[in-house]
């Protein structure tokens, strides 16, 4: 099983709608989740970090976390062109970020 | 803001070459990585440093060495260029006691030949 588990998509939403980008963890210890956002030919740049079960929100993101379940989601609320990008699921494990393989979400207009 | 700088965007090498990839950082930052990306595989860690001269393998460092003289420079090695290195290489630096965020450098894509 690998560490961080993401579906790769690609995804595709209609502008205006509500993305929902899904991943799963293996190591049970994890305390930092965040999701990083890279569009194509560019580096990764951090848009969310949450570390207590819940959620998280910052405008039109929120992140949630479930520790029980080993499960952390992203939701894109009025989904925007610009938001067409990869998003990768990140994990702080020991000393290092594990990263999944990303999703692939495309906004239509 | 912080800056990490990688030394090329785009290098292409033939077979057998040795290569440096430079990364350098200006926020006195104590973690370095490397990591490559290879699409499917997301990104995966090659290398990272925890301080100067401090160094640990990661995921994948089969083929690769690093250095770390400099707190600011960690630089990757290709020792033998093969044509599976071919390849997005990033480099990230983080503050573990201020933030566990990390920042990209702007990706250095290699082709061997």
């Amino acid at each position: 099983q690998k560490e961080v588990e993401q579906n790769s998509g690609p995804l595709s939403v209609p502008e205006g709608a509500i993305a929902s980008l899904n991943c799963t963890y293996s190591d049970r210890v994890s305390q930092s989740f965040f999701w990083y956002r890279q569009y194509s030919g560019k580096s990764p740049e951090l848009i969310m970090s949450i570390y207590s079960n819940g959620d998280k929100e910052d405008g039109r993101f929120t992140a949630q976390l479930n520790k029980a379940s080993q499960y952390v989601s992203l939701l894109i609320r009025d989904s925007q062109p610009s938001d067409s990008a990869t998003y990768l699921c990140v994990i702080q494990g020991a000393q290092k970020l594990v990263f999944g393989q990303g999703t692939r979400l495309t906004i239509n207009p | 803001d912080v800056k990490v700088t990688q030394s090329s965007r785009y290098l292409v090498k033939r077979t057998g070459e040795k290569v440096f990839l430079e990364c350098v950082q200006d926020m006195d930052h104590e973690n370095m990585f490397w990591y490559r990306q290879d699409p499917g595989l997301g990104l995966r860690l090659i290398y990272f440093s925890y301080d100067v001269k401090m160094k640990e393998k990661g995921d994948i460092p089969e083929g690769y060495s690093v250095s770390r003289e400099k707190k600011e420079r960690f630089s990757l090695i290709l020792e033998s260029t093969s044509t599976n290195q071919t390849s997005m290489y990033l480099c990230a630096s983080r503050d573990p006691a201020v933030s566990t965020e990390a920042f990209f450098g702007q990706g250095t894509r290699l082709t061997v030949v």
